[in-house]
């Protein structure tokens, strides 16, 4: 089946670290991959996505590369901000007719401190 | 630019008592998805639909239901409501193709 794995959190970093956080994926046929954010007491956005193998999603200084033969889509800021806490969810979309299901891994949570 | 509205933001029901979580898109899309959310547990699938008058069940539909009648509203209904439908409900929608999903600013639910 289709599923997404998330490095657990809660992640702790100081302002201007590097943050990684990590996503795996099993997905049949050819997914599409999306890392949504949600900034306390609000819904999910999308933060970034990659529809096809080696593809570089981006956006607000965040990056993550479709890495088909490493099944992963690791987010990545090389210099996060107080503004940056929120929860992060990585998550695939399969290509399958009407289906527009998105599959959603459990959110990582990331505190920054200034 | 309105996107995904979803009505009541915060709502105390007792055990038992019946309500209808609101949520209407103005983006004319085709998809439209009811999550919950609990603490730690990520984003669970209650209902979706894929156009007007069809709809389907997610992950955990039990204890809930729902209807398109219209490309812009999808209600989500709960029926006897239990303390375990304590939780943060997100309706989404989208359009066809590879399109993101728009989410609503959600409805904080509490069972007591």
């Amino acid at each position: 089946g289709n599923s997404v794995t998330q490095m657990e959190g809660p992640v702790t970093l100081s302002e201007e670290a590097f943050l990684t956080i990590n996503c795996t994926y099993t997905a049949t046929g050819y997914p599409s991959l999306f890392w949504y954010v949600q900034y306390p007491g609000e819904g999910l956005q999308l933060l970034l996505k990659a529809t096809k193998a080696d593809d570089k999603g981006s956006n607000k200084g965040f990056e993550a590369t479709y890495r088909k033969e490493t099944t992963s889509f690791h987010l990545e800021k090389g210099s996060v901000q107080v503004s940056d806490s929120a929860v992060y969810f990585c998550a695939l979309r399969v290509r399958a007719g009407n289906n527009r299901k998105l599959i959603w891994g459990l959110g990582t949570s990331l505190a920054v401190n200034p | 630019n309105a996107g995904v509205t979803q009505t009541p933001k915060f709502r105390i029901l007792k055990i038992g008592q019946s309500m209808t979580l609101q949520c209407t898109q103005d983006m004319n899309h085709n998809y439209m998805y009811w999550y919950r959310q609990d603490p730690g547990m990520g984003l669970k699938l209650i209902y979706y639909s894929v156009g007007a008058g069809i709809t389907d069940k997610g992950e955990v539909p039990n204890g809930y239901n729902v209807s398109r009648s219209t490309t812009e509203d999808f209600p989500l209904r709960l029926e006897l409501a239990a303390p375990s439908q304590t939780s943060v409900y997100f309706c989404a929608s989208s359009g066809t193709g590879d399109t993101e999903a728009f989410f609503g600013q959600g409805t904080r639910l509490t069972v007591v």
